[in-house]
């Protein structure tokens, strides 16, 4: 069974501050995705990854960063975290385009 | 704009009925549709799935209807079970670009 793993579940932090989001996938995936989940508004992709050190934006990458150093390992960096960015953040990979997402459980993350 | 639209922020069904949940979409170049699921403190799971060259999709209790005249679908679950309840998210990609777009999602409650 695929296994998606977000770091923390609950996250605080002061505007301003870099905010690291980390996200591990064990079944060598290919494609790994950052997407945020706001209320009213579904699943919004934020960046994408299709291979180690490959990077794509999505719909709303203002204000994020990623890193792929590592197959497993898909990273999104907040440089300097503002309140609008207080959200569900989801990671998710899949084999291959167009197979499901396998999503991880979700970080909230709270700006103050 | 959304391209693809959830109407009903949430829907009450009594347990053993059929629930029906509906999703429109506005680009014709969709080509495939997937619905996930998603409880709360967890990460959207895929539920099913259909392509553009067929009108239904069945998995047990779980059916998809497409009608690409009407831009629209619909997930059916028969009967209705107290396990059912969770946000029901509506995705829909074009396979010439895989990337997801999302509805916004409907709160299904069953009812005992």
């Amino acid at each position: 069974d695929v296994k998606v793993t977000q770091s923390s579940r609950y996250l605080v932090k002061r505007t301003g501050e870099k905010v690291f989001l980390e996200c591990v996938q064990d079944m060598d995936h290919e494609n790994m995705f950052w997407y945020r989940q706001d209320p009213g508004l579904g699943l919004r992709l934020i960046y994408f990854s299709y291979d180690v050190k490959m990077k794509e934006k999505g719909d709303i990458p203002e204000g994020y960063s990623v890193s792929r150093e590592k197959k497993e390992r898909f990273s999104l960096i907040l440089e300097s975290a503002s309140t609008n960015q207080t959200s569900m953040y989801l990671c998710a990979s899949s084999f291959r385009w167009g197979s499901p997402l396998h999503f991880g459980n979700g970080t909230r993350l709270t700006v103050t | 704009d959304q391209q693809v639209k959830q109407n009903s922020p949430s829907l009450s069904v009594q347990e053993g009925r059929i629930s029906i949940l509906n999703c429109d979409y506005t680009n014709s170049m969709f080509d495939y549709f997937l619905w996930y699921k998603k409880y709360p403190a967890e990460g959207p799971t895929f539920l099913i799935s259909i392509s553009s060259i067929k009108d239904k999709n069945e998995d047990g209790r779980f059916t998809v209807f497409l009608n690409k005249s009407a831009k629209h679908l619909s997930l059916h679950i028969v009967p209705s079970q107290p396990g059912d309840s969770a946000v029901y998210f509506c995705a829909a990609s074009a396979r010439s670009n895989y990337q997801l777009i999302w509805g916004a999602g409907t709160k299904l409650i069953i009812k005992p």
